[in-house]
């Protein structure tokens, strides 16, 4: 099955300052990249999602960049502000069963800390 | 609109004891599932539905059991809890399996 593994595990940055999130994945067939933010106390919420057919995808301040040949895939937050402090989780899509993307599987999550 | 909202919101439950986790979505999504969130473990699958009638194991589902007897509920037992149940259950459901809606969690503590 598929495996997701997300590095730093903590990140402190200064406000202002850039911040990279990096995912490694297993399953080739995956097809479907996600990122969410969680805040304290709430569910995670999506920010940004990437499909394998495209490298790179930008919204405002927040880009995701995908290298399907390393089987890789970062997420990039710049200018970053307090309100940028979570968790940020990437997931992957286990293979695209059933020509549908049915299930993700989630990395470990890092914890953002955006100092002012 | 609700999104998907998660009855209850914390619990405690004794070694042994029974519950059933609720989840609704006023989406009309077709894909449902039900995540633990452990700390440093980031969300792990436990079952998931991919439409009514149907279900599916996950990563992690010994223990638990769902049903999925209407299409906007998804709902998870625990037949007899243990500490290491113990957790942050998160619900979500989505179009496809696009572009989740996670629900706001829901902590249970098992003694």
């Amino acid at each position: 099955g598929e495996n997701v593994e997300q590095h730093p595990s903590t990140l402190s940055v200064q406000e202002g300052d850039s911040a990279v999130i990096k995912c490694t994945y297993s399953d080739s067939a995956s097809n479907y990249f996600p990122w969410y933010k969680q805040e304290l106390g709430k569910g995670p919420q999506l920010i940004i999602d990437i499909r394998s057919n495209v490298g790179e995808k930008k919204d405002q301040r927040i880009a995701v960049t995908l290298n399907k040949t390393a089987k890789h895939f970062s997420l990039h937050i710049t200018e970053t502000q307090p309100e940028d402090s979570a968790v940020y989780f990437c997931a992957a899509t286990e293979g695209a069963i059933s020509g549908g993307y049915n299930k993700l599987i989630f990395g470990a999550g890092t914890r953002l800390a955006v100092h002012p | 609109n609700a999104g998907v909202t998660q009855t209850p919101k914390f619990r405690v439950l004794k070694t042994g004891q029974s519950m059933t986790l609720l989840c609704a979505q006023d989406m009309n999504h077709e894909y449902m599932y039900w995540y633990r969130q452990d700390p440093g473990m980031g969300l792990r699958l436990i079952h998931y539905s991919v439409g009514e009638g149907t279900t599916a194991k996950g990563e992690v589902p010994d223990g638990y059991n769902v049903s999925r007897l209407k299409k906007q509920n998804f709902l998870l037992g625990l037949e007899s809890a243990a500490p290491s149940q113990t957790s942050v259950y998160f619900c979500a459901s989505s179009f496809a399996g696009v572009g989740y809606t996670f629900g706001s969690g829901t902590r249970l503590t098992v003694v």
